[in-house]
Protein backbone atom coordinates (compact mmCIF):
# COMPACT_ATOMS: atom_id res chain seq x y z
CA UNK A 1 0.00 0.00 0.00
CA UNK A 2 1.82 2.92 -1.57
CA UNK A 3 -0.58 5.31 -0.57
CA UNK A 4 -0.34 8.70 -2.25
CA UNK A 5 2.92 8.65 -4.79
CA UNK A 6 4.02 11.35 -6.87
CA UNK A 7 6.88 11.62 -10.40
CA UNK A 8 8.56 13.09 -11.09
CA UNK A 9 10.50 14.06 -7.43
CA UNK A 10 12.18 16.91 -9.55
CA UNK A 11 12.00 18.89 -12.07
CA UNK A 12 13.55 22.45 -14.11
CA UNK A 13 12.10 23.72 -16.56
CA UNK A 14 12.71 26.25 -19.10
CA UNK A 15 10.40 29.78 -19.34
CA UNK A 16 7.62 28.32 -21.67
CA UNK A 17 8.50 24.82 -21.72
CA UNK A 18 5.54 22.69 -20.41
CA UNK A 19 5.21 19.48 -18.31
CA UNK A 20 2.55 17.63 -16.51
CA UNK A 21 2.86 15.97 -12.52
CA UNK A 22 1.38 12.70 -12.30
CA UNK A 23 -0.08 11.67 -9.16
CA UNK A 24 -2.16 8.76 -8.18
CA UNK A 25 -3.03 7.07 -4.93
CA UNK A 26 -4.07 3.30 -3.52
CA UNK A 27 -6.32 3.91 -1.01
CA UNK A 28 -9.86 3.80 -2.89
CA UNK A 29 -10.22 7.70 -2.20
CA UNK A 30 -12.83 9.70 -4.18
CA UNK A 31 -10.93 13.08 -3.74
CA UNK A 32 -8.29 14.40 -5.14
CA UNK A 33 -6.19 17.32 -4.53
CA UNK A 34 -2.86 19.85 -6.11
CA UNK A 35 -1.44 21.96 -3.50
CA UNK A 36 1.77 24.02 -3.86
CA UNK A 37 3.99 25.36 -1.13
CA UNK A 38 6.05 28.82 -1.30
CA UNK A 39 8.42 29.94 1.41
CA UNK A 40 7.19 31.02 4.38
CA UNK A 41 3.14 30.32 3.49
CA UNK A 42 1.28 27.33 4.21
CA UNK A 43 0.11 25.28 0.81
CA UNK A 44 -2.47 26.39 -1.52
CA UNK A 45 -4.79 24.92 -3.06
CA UNK A 46 -4.28 24.87 -6.86
CA UNK A 47 -7.11 22.32 -8.32
CA UNK A 48 -9.58 20.05 -6.99
CA UNK A 49 -11.59 16.76 -8.01
CA UNK A 50 -14.53 15.71 -5.74
CA UNK A 51 -14.90 12.48 -7.40
CA UNK A 52 -14.37 11.18 -10.51
CA UNK A 53 -15.35 13.06 -13.72
CA UNK A 54 -15.36 16.20 -12.00
CA UNK A 55 -12.86 18.98 -11.41
CA UNK A 56 -12.98 22.67 -9.88
CA UNK A 57 -10.52 25.17 -9.11
CA UNK A 58 -8.76 26.44 -5.86
CA UNK A 59 -7.43 29.26 -4.33
CA UNK A 60 -4.37 29.49 -7.02
CA UNK A 61 -5.92 28.37 -10.18
CA UNK A 62 -4.31 30.38 -12.85
CA UNK A 63 -1.49 28.85 -15.52
CA UNK A 64 -2.66 25.60 -14.54
CA UNK A 65 -4.96 22.53 -15.98
CA UNK A 66 -5.85 19.20 -14.21
CA UNK A 67 -7.10 15.65 -15.49
CA UNK A 68 -8.75 13.10 -13.64
CA UNK A 69 -7.88 10.53 -15.90
CA UNK A 70 -9.76 7.79 -13.37
CA UNK A 71 -10.28 7.38 -9.55
CA UNK A 72 -6.68 6.75 -9.20
CA UNK A 73 -4.89 9.34 -10.89
CA UNK A 74 -4.88 12.95 -10.82
CA UNK A 75 -2.40 14.92 -13.08
CA UNK A 76 -1.63 18.95 -13.44
CA UNK A 77 -0.27 20.21 -16.30
CA UNK A 78 1.67 23.31 -16.71
CA UNK A 79 1.31 24.25 -20.16
CA UNK A 80 3.50 27.38 -20.43
CA UNK A 81 5.69 27.40 -17.24
CA UNK A 82 6.74 30.60 -15.45
CA UNK A 83 9.27 31.28 -12.76
CA UNK A 84 6.51 31.83 -10.18
CA UNK A 85 5.70 28.43 -10.89
CA UNK A 86 9.09 27.65 -9.33
CA UNK A 87 7.34 25.83 -6.21
CA UNK A 88 7.12 22.72 -4.18
CA UNK A 89 3.68 20.64 -5.44
CA UNK A 90 1.76 18.10 -3.02
CA UNK A 91 -0.79 15.78 -4.37
CA UNK A 92 -2.99 14.72 -1.80
CA UNK A 93 -6.35 12.71 -1.56
CA UNK A 94 -9.09 12.13 0.74
CA UNK A 95 -12.32 9.83 1.08
CA UNK A 96 -14.32 12.91 0.38
CA UNK A 97 -17.30 13.71 -1.20
CA UNK A 98 -19.49 16.84 -0.76
CA UNK A 99 -21.11 17.59 2.90
CA UNK A 100 -18.07 15.37 4.15
CA UNK A 101 -17.57 16.92 7.75
CA UNK A 102 -14.47 14.95 9.02
CA UNK A 103 -12.94 14.30 5.57
CA UNK A 104 -9.04 13.81 6.22
CA UNK A 105 -6.55 14.31 3.51
CA UNK A 106 -3.63 12.28 3.01
CA UNK A 107 -0.34 13.68 1.16
CA UNK A 108 2.08 12.72 -1.33
CA UNK A 109 6.14 13.27 -0.82
CA UNK A 110 5.51 16.16 -3.12
CA UNK A 111 7.44 17.12 -6.33
CA UNK A 112 10.03 20.10 -6.42
CA UNK A 113 10.28 22.18 -10.05
CA UNK A 114 12.09 25.14 -10.74
CA UNK A 115 11.53 27.56 -13.70
CA UNK A 116 14.26 29.18 -15.03
CA UNK B 1 -6.73 37.32 3.47
CA UNK B 2 -4.89 34.74 5.80
CA UNK B 3 -7.75 33.18 6.93
CA UNK B 4 -5.92 30.61 9.17
CA UNK B 5 -2.43 31.99 11.13
CA UNK B 6 0.37 30.60 12.79
CA UNK B 7 1.84 33.62 14.48
CA UNK B 8 4.85 31.97 15.99
CA UNK B 9 7.09 30.64 13.05
CA UNK B 10 9.56 28.63 15.80
CA UNK B 11 9.22 27.40 18.85
CA UNK B 12 12.23 25.79 20.73
CA UNK B 13 11.31 23.10 23.17
CA UNK B 14 13.87 21.34 25.74
CA UNK B 15 13.05 17.32 25.71
CA UNK B 16 10.75 15.40 27.92
CA UNK B 17 8.59 19.40 28.31
CA UNK B 18 5.56 20.38 26.69
CA UNK B 19 5.31 21.64 22.98
CA UNK B 20 2.42 24.07 22.74
CA UNK B 21 1.35 25.17 18.88
CA UNK B 22 -1.27 27.74 18.70
CA UNK B 23 -3.33 28.34 15.52
CA UNK B 24 -6.10 31.22 15.28
CA UNK B 25 -8.59 31.37 12.51
CA UNK B 26 -11.14 34.16 10.88
CA UNK B 27 -13.87 32.23 9.24
CA UNK B 28 -16.05 31.29 12.13
CA UNK B 29 -17.78 29.03 9.68
CA UNK B 30 -14.97 26.58 9.66
CA UNK B 31 -15.82 22.82 11.16
CA UNK B 32 -13.12 20.57 10.65
CA UNK B 33 -9.44 21.13 11.79
CA UNK B 34 -6.50 19.54 11.10
CA UNK B 35 -2.65 19.48 12.42
CA UNK B 36 -0.10 18.27 9.81
CA UNK B 37 3.67 17.38 10.77
CA UNK B 38 6.04 17.95 7.75
CA UNK B 39 9.71 16.57 7.81
CA UNK B 40 12.44 18.29 5.25
CA UNK B 41 11.66 17.07 1.39
CA UNK B 42 8.77 14.88 2.90
CA UNK B 43 4.53 15.69 2.25
CA UNK B 44 2.78 16.50 4.89
CA UNK B 45 1.87 13.97 7.13
CA UNK B 46 -1.68 13.69 8.88
CA UNK B 47 -1.33 14.22 12.74
CA UNK B 48 -4.37 14.37 14.66
CA UNK B 49 -7.89 16.52 14.00
CA UNK B 50 -10.93 18.05 15.58
CA UNK B 51 -14.45 18.71 14.69
CA UNK B 52 -15.90 21.88 15.52
CA UNK B 53 -18.79 20.33 17.93
CA UNK B 54 -15.83 19.29 20.09
CA UNK B 55 -13.57 21.32 22.91
CA UNK B 56 -10.65 18.54 22.62
CA UNK B 57 -9.56 15.56 21.40
CA UNK B 58 -6.48 13.26 22.39
CA UNK B 59 -4.42 10.64 20.60
CA UNK B 60 -1.34 9.67 22.66
CA UNK B 61 0.86 12.16 23.21
CA UNK B 62 -1.15 15.00 20.89
CA UNK B 63 -3.72 16.90 22.02
CA UNK B 64 -5.55 19.30 20.17
CA UNK B 65 -7.91 22.23 21.99
CA UNK B 66 -10.61 24.30 20.04
CA UNK B 67 -12.26 27.34 21.36
CA UNK B 68 -14.56 28.48 19.15
CA UNK B 69 -15.47 31.46 20.83
CA UNK B 70 -11.80 32.70 20.42
CA UNK B 71 -11.50 31.13 17.15
CA UNK B 72 -7.98 29.46 18.13
CA UNK B 73 -6.93 26.40 18.54
CA UNK B 74 -3.88 24.55 19.83
CA UNK B 75 -1.88 21.60 19.89
CA UNK B 76 -0.37 20.01 22.81
CA UNK B 77 2.76 17.34 22.18
CA UNK B 78 3.41 15.82 25.94
CA UNK B 79 6.27 14.75 26.50
CA UNK B 80 8.39 16.49 23.39
CA UNK B 81 11.21 13.95 21.88
CA UNK B 82 13.54 14.63 19.64
CA UNK B 83 11.57 13.00 16.60
CA UNK B 84 9.26 15.52 17.03
CA UNK B 85 11.10 18.39 15.81
CA UNK B 86 9.41 19.24 12.61
CA UNK B 87 7.13 21.67 10.96
CA UNK B 88 3.31 21.92 12.40
CA UNK B 89 0.27 23.17 10.25
CA UNK B 90 -2.80 23.58 11.00
CA UNK B 91 -5.54 23.68 8.75
CA UNK B 92 -9.33 23.96 8.66
CA UNK B 93 -12.13 23.06 6.48
CA UNK B 94 -15.51 23.86 5.47
CA UNK B 95 -18.04 21.07 5.31
CA UNK B 96 -19.94 20.84 1.90
CA UNK B 97 -16.55 22.14 -0.11
CA UNK B 98 -15.74 18.93 -1.08
CA UNK B 99 -12.94 19.44 2.03
CA UNK B 100 -10.83 22.00 1.08
CA UNK B 101 -8.53 23.22 2.94
CA UNK B 102 -6.91 26.29 4.36
CA UNK B 103 -3.68 25.86 5.88
CA UNK B 104 -1.90 28.23 7.97
CA UNK B 105 2.06 29.31 6.94
CA UNK B 106 3.43 26.61 9.65
CA UNK B 107 5.63 26.60 12.97
CA UNK B 108 8.68 25.25 12.72
CA UNK B 109 9.30 23.01 16.20
CA UNK B 110 12.88 22.24 17.37
CA UNK B 111 13.17 19.45 20.20
CA UNK B 112 16.73 19.88 22.17
CA UNK B 113 18.12 17.44 24.36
Amino acid sequence: NAGVTQTPKFQVLKTGQSMTLQCAQDMNHNSMYWYRQDPGMGLRLIYYSASEGTTDKGEVPNGYNVSRLNKREFSLRLESAAPSQTSVYFCASSTGGYLTTTDTQYFGPGTRLTVL
Amino acid sequence: DQQVKQNSPSLSVQEGRISILNCDYTNSMFDYFLWYKKYPAEGPTFLISISSIKDKNEDGRFTVFLNKSAKHLSLHIVPSQPGDSAVYFCAASLTGTASKLTFGTGTRLQVTL
